[in-house]
């Protein structure tokens, strides 16, 4: 079974600031891997996958992931946040073998960006 | 299109009530699933299914109740609620479910049990 780490409940930067928010995961076959965002009183968005090829994969608002098989890491980066990041993001894995996508989450990471 | 829609938004209910939380979707997707959100514990799925007529457990399936009658539906039945299943319940769907897929999610039903 996989299981997916977010060790931080809360990330606090100021604006224009770099932010990382770490996602470590373990599992016993390969898998594919996800990041998505919860804005306020709202459901998850996608925010970047990575499925195969380049090991580095970016979102359309800045962010961007690198998938690390040997630290079994999908930490997700943005070299200068704006005040509209603040949301709390969530990383998932999905196993390539169950027949269907079954999203595992983390516990979720806050990103509080602050002027 | 109007995504994924689930109604209600919020609900209160008292120890062995039920209630069926509604989603509804219209991108014509094959996968709906059922996910609850507890505080330091991420999403944890419940129920899927990968079309009509189909449904299978997930993780924490007891106590819930699904079925799929339809493409566009995928109603949460809870038959006699517990405190423990104070939470927050999100709909998605996908075209497929494949492993590529993008889920879609709705906006949450904010579920507390006295």
């Amino acid at each position: 079974a996989q299981s997916v780490t977010q060790l931080d409940s809360q990330v606090p930067v100021f604006e224009e600031a770099p932010v990382e928010l770490r996602c470590n995961y373990s599992s016993s076959v390969s898998v594919y891997l996800f990041w998505y965002v919860q804005y306020p009183n709202q459901g998850l968005q996608l925010l970047l996958k990575y499925l195969s090829g380049s090991t580095l994969v970016e979102s359309i608002n800045g962010f961007e992931a690198e998938f690390n098989k040997s630290q079994t890491s999908f930490h997700l980066r943005k070299p200068s946040v704006h005040i509209s990041d603040t949301a709390e993001y969530f990383c998932a894995v999905s196993d390539r073998g169950t027949g269907f996508q079954k999203l595992v989450f983390g516990t979720g990471t806050r990103l509080l960006v602050s002027p | 299109n109007a995504g994924v829609t689930q109604t209600p938004k919020f609900q209160v209910l008292k120890t062995g009530q039920s209630m069926t939380l509604q989603c509804a979707q219209d991108m014509n997707h094959e996968y709906m699933s059922w996910y609850r959100q507890d505080p330091g514990m991420g999403l944890r799925l419940i129920h899927y299914s990968v079309g009509a007529g189909i449904t299978d457990q997930g993780e924490v399936p007891n106590g819930y109740n699904v079925s799929r009658s339809t493409t566009e539906d995928f109603p949460l039945r809870l038959l006699s609620a517990a405190p423990s299943q104070t939470s927050v319940y999100f709909c998605a769907s996908s075209y497929s479910g494949s492993y590529t897929d993008t889920q879609y999610f709705g906006p949450g039903t904010r579920l507390t049990v006295l």
